[in-house]
């Protein structure tokens, strides 16, 4: 069974990071292009990050580049996301999905992990 | 990037109704659009993929039609758990950018 557990939000203050994880197991995680989506209460859906499957492409959405940096670990099958210098509307639940190729589309979804920038 | 518009943002409906969802792109997206489905505190699902692609076991009053730049989420005869917020997403280019989203709301 494919699984994505994502760990690691909490409350932080502006300015300060955290560091997300997104634990894949159920599928060949080396094998797959992942994404970190994010939700603010009460909105919608904002992809955020992209990472491929060896890692040789990613991609930001303009919201968070330079703040936020995206990797992976394939030999634990660890997702990451490296979030700075954070400010109130990084405010969010951050959810791990797996894409697939041909067609592209993401599958698997974590169930999530909250973020709150606040003072 | 490539701008994806969703209509209505809200609809009221009751059980039975056909209900359909439409998302319009900036540009052709050759098929590469999703739909999906979320509930309240819930991750979203994945109903619909490649535009009209029903992905395995979702019901089958959910379908998924469309090509170029207009497309469009149809559920057939809408049943009590399809009360959720759904959302399109393109994937034919980075970045990938998802629809305002449709709250689907008891009538």
């Amino acid at each position: 069974e494919v699984q994505l557990v994502e760990s690691g939000g909490g409350l932080v203050r502006p300015g300060g990071s955290l560091r997300l994880s997104c634990a894949a197991s159920g599928f060949t995680f080396a094998n797959y292009r992942m994404n970190w989506v994010r939700q603010a209460p009460g909105k919608g859906l904002e992809w955020v990050s992209s990472i491929s499957s060896s890692s040789s492409t990613i991609y930001y959405a303009d919201s968070i580049k330079g703040r936020f940096t995206i990797f992976r670990d394939n030999a634990k099958n660890l997702l990451y996301l490296q979030i700075n210098s954070l400010r109130p509307e990084d405010t969010a639940v951050y959810y791990c999905a797996r894409e697939t190729e041909r067609p592209w589309t993401f599958d698997f979804w974590g169930q999530g992990t909250m973020v709150t920038v606040s003072s | 990037d490539i701008q994806m518009t969703q209509s209505p943002s809200s609809l009221s409906a009751s059980v039975g109704d056909r209900v359909t969802i439409t998302c319009r792109a900036s540009q052709s997206l050759s098929g590469y659009l999703n739909w999906y489905q979320q509930k309240t505190g819930k991750a979203p699902k994945l109903l619909i993929y490649a535009a009209s692609s029903l992905q395995s076991g979702v019901p089958t009053r959910f379908s998924g039609s469309g090509s170029g730049t207009d497309f469009t989420l149809t559920i057939s005869s809408l049943q009590p758990e399809d009360f959720a917020t759904y959302y399109c997403l393109q994937t034919y280019s980075m970045p990938r950018t998802f629809g305002q989203g449709t709250r689907v709301e008891v009538k």
